[in-house]
Order: structure tokens, then C-alpha cells, then sequence
């Protein structure tokens, strides 16, 4: 049972591009939604986290969207670096903290 | 480093054979949890412990997976007679109270790369 859907699974960007990853949830329980940054071997990080009760947070060049009618949430990285090159994962989570993981995004920023 | 511990790193097994893992998770977070990542997938939840108690399992976590949490600091995660199936990275992942009564924030350690032969 996917309770969160990611897309794209892979994503390529030009240096000072905006990449845009997306993400639709089913469980209406869930309020709080974060998005991690993985790289390879490494332990996924927290990036920037949202919940339901604003339509949009903004750290740096991180911005997360939140449509809470539409079921839908996404990220917007802007003037992407190749640093940024990683796997994104959004995820949601209840009361309870356990987190439901999209199935990740390959970014590649080229430069 | 304050941050979230795990060992080893990487583990190689023969199937059939008992691993376990340790998580040490950032001082005075009471909330830990046990995820696994499989190539090209993201992290499933399998458990989480408040303090030394196991709140949740998942249906994930089958009888030879155990895990326990004993003086509510560091906690252990058993494989008893592996399987090729079992080849993962094991995530752990520590979180605490925040002002608003949430514990949503989960920080993760690097994992632990299970390989069984």
C-alpha cells in the first residue's frame, strides 16, 4: 500500500535551473510533511518540513508547496547547484511520527 | 559529533547466520525508530520505541527481527537466520518532544549496509 506517491523518478537540471519534485498523499490523517535529501551511502537529512496549516514555507532556496484540498505537496529547489545532486524523498507522518516515504527522486544538476 | 550513531556500518553474512546492529541516538531524544531502505526505495518503517518501550511494529517486521531499546538510550536490532531478502541498508532515526507536543522531527544516522550471501 503506497500511501505517498513521488514523481518524477528522476530529474535533470541545468545549473541555476528550478527543479520541482511532487508528491499526493491518501491518508488524511497525516500533518506533517518533510522533505529528506539522501546521497549515496549516506543517511537520508531533513531539508525542510511543512504542515497543513500554511500553503507554503521557504528556507533558502528550498520552498515546499502544499495544496491540503488537493492531497498534494511539492518542492522547489531554486538556482539548483550541482551540489544539489542527490535523491529527494518526500514523506508524511501522523500523530504517531512514523514516517510514509515517496519512493525518491534522482536529481542530477548538471554543470 | 552529536549526532545519530550506528554500527557497523557494513555487514556481510552468510545466510542463515544472527546479525545485529546498534543505534546510539542523539542525547535526551526519547522517540527511536528502525527503518529499511532497499536500492531505489525509500525508507519503510519497521519499529519505534518511546523511551525502553516498543510502541509499534510493523507488519515488515517479521519473528526473526527483534529489537529492543533496554535503558531507553541506545537500542539493538536482531536478525536471526538470514536471508538473501534481508540485504538492506537499516536506517535509524531519533526524535524528541517539540514545543507544540510533536515529535516529527527524525534525524537519521548514516545506516547500516546489510549484505547476505
Amino acid at each position: 500500500q503506497q500511501q505517498v506517491k513521488q514523481s518524477p523518478q528522476s530529474l535533470i537540471v541545468q545549473k541555476g535551473g528550478i527543479s520541482i519534485i511532487n508528491c499526493a498523499y491518501e491518508n488524511t490523517a497525516f500533518d506533517y510533511f518533510p522533505w529528506y535529501q539522501q546521497f549515496p551511502g549516506k543517511g537520508p537529512a531533513l531539508l525542510i518540513a511543512i504542515r497543513p496549516d500554511v500553503s507554503e514555507k521557504k528556507e533558502g532556496r528550498f520552498t515546499i508547496s502544499f495544496n491540503k484540498s488537493a492531497k498534494q505537496f511539492s518542492l522547489h529547489i531554486m538556482d539548483s547547484q550541482p551540489g544539489d545532486s542527490a535523491t529527494y524523498f518526500c514523506a508524511a507522518s501522523g500523530s504517531y511520527g512514523k514516517l510514509t516515504f515517496g519512493q525518491g527522486t534522482i536529481l542530477t544538476v548538471h554543470p | 559529533d552529536t549526532g545519530v550513531s550506528q554500527d557497523p556500518r557494513h555487514k556481510i553474512t552468510k545466510r542463515g547466520q544472527n546479525v545485529t546492529f546498534r543505534c546510539d541516538p542523539i542525547s535526551e531524544h526519547n522517540r527511536l525508530y528502525w527503518y529499511r531502505q532497499t536500492l531505489g526505495q525509500g525508507p519503510e518503517f519497521l519499529t519505534y520505541f518511546q523511551n525502553e518501550a516498543q510502541l509499534e511494529k510493523s507488519r515488515l517486521l517479521s519473528d526473526r527481527f527483534s529489537a529492543e531499546r533496554p535503558k531507553g538510550s541506545f537500542s539493538t536490532l536482531e536478525i536471526q537466520r538470514t536471508e538473501q531478502g534481508d540485504s538492506a541498508m537499516y536506517l535509524c532515526a531519533s526524535s524528541f518532544r517539540g514545543l507544540a507536543g510533536h515529535y516529527n522531527e527524525q534525524f537519521f544516522g548514516p545506516g547500516t549496509r546489510l549484505t547476505v550471501l
